[in-house]
């Protein structure tokens, strides 16, 4: 696709839910990240892939939280026994590989998680 | 880790009116970018701009690395220049996660 994709853009859950987060990037980016935007806050790193290996998984908050990206394309956020303070958007972005592309990324519109 | 630091918090203007938004980070970084997050929460990519001045319509950017300072300029305001102005940072000159700073709520009144 021309941009890139996250889906769904709204999930609800009830807390102790498991749920999953989709990102498609844009077609050929090899690098792909997840971070997490609170109300009233700049976006938060969570994990980045370069391929199909989690380069960086650095500001993953707990063991609850789990990305992978086994072709080295479409990404999956899973997050196990969902909590009241998971709510946030979820924001996903790639880049492309080499030179001055690899360092600009391009983000998603977001998953609004809400857990009640 | 590194810090971001962007002022002012808050901006309110007349439509046509100029601004100059600013960001201070606490280490030396390889990429620094500027967002544009619209209302409908979608960040836009502004500038790529680890060093040096870019322009691009009616917006420009300036970094001073060796001071540890960006600024973004926005001349002849619109309403639809409205949202938040995001900085962010990586340290590596390779793929790395972005640090943002909390942003500047920009309103334009018209």
């Amino acid at each position: 696709g021309a941009g890139v994709s996250q889906t769904p853009s709204n999930k609800v859950t009830e807390k102790g839910k498991y749920v999953e987060l989709r990102c498609d990037p844009i077609s050929g980016h090899t690098a792909l990240y997840w971070y997490r935007q609170s109300l009233g806050q700049g976006p938060e790193f969570l994990i980045y892939f370069q391929g199909t290996g989690a380069a960086d998984d650095s500001g993953l908050p707990n063991d609850r939280f789990f990305a992978v990206r086994p072709e080295g394309s479409v990404s999956t956020l899973k997050i196990q026994r969902t909590e009241r303070g998971d709510s946030a958007v979820y924001l996903c972005a790639s880049s492309s590989r080499g030179g001055e592309g690899l360092n600009i990324q391009y983000f998603g519109a977001g998953t609004r998680l809400s857990v009640l | 880790g590194i810090q971001v630091e962007q002022s002012p918090p808050d901006l309110i203007l007349q439509e046509g009116a100029n601004s100059t938004l600013r960001c201070n980070f606490s280490d030396s970084v390889n990429n620094l970018q500027w967002f544009h997050q619209n209302p409908w929460g979608q960040l836009i990519n502004l500038f790529y701009i680890p060093s040096g001045t870019k322009q691009n319509g009616r917006l420009s950017a300036t970094t001073v690395a060796t001071e540890r300072y960006s600024l973004l300029y926005i001349s002849s305001s619109q309403t639809t220049d409205s949202g938040v102005y995001f900085c962010a940072v990586a340290l590596g000159g390779g793929a790395d996660g972005l640090t943002f700073g909390k942003g500047t709520h920009l309103i334009i009144q018209p």
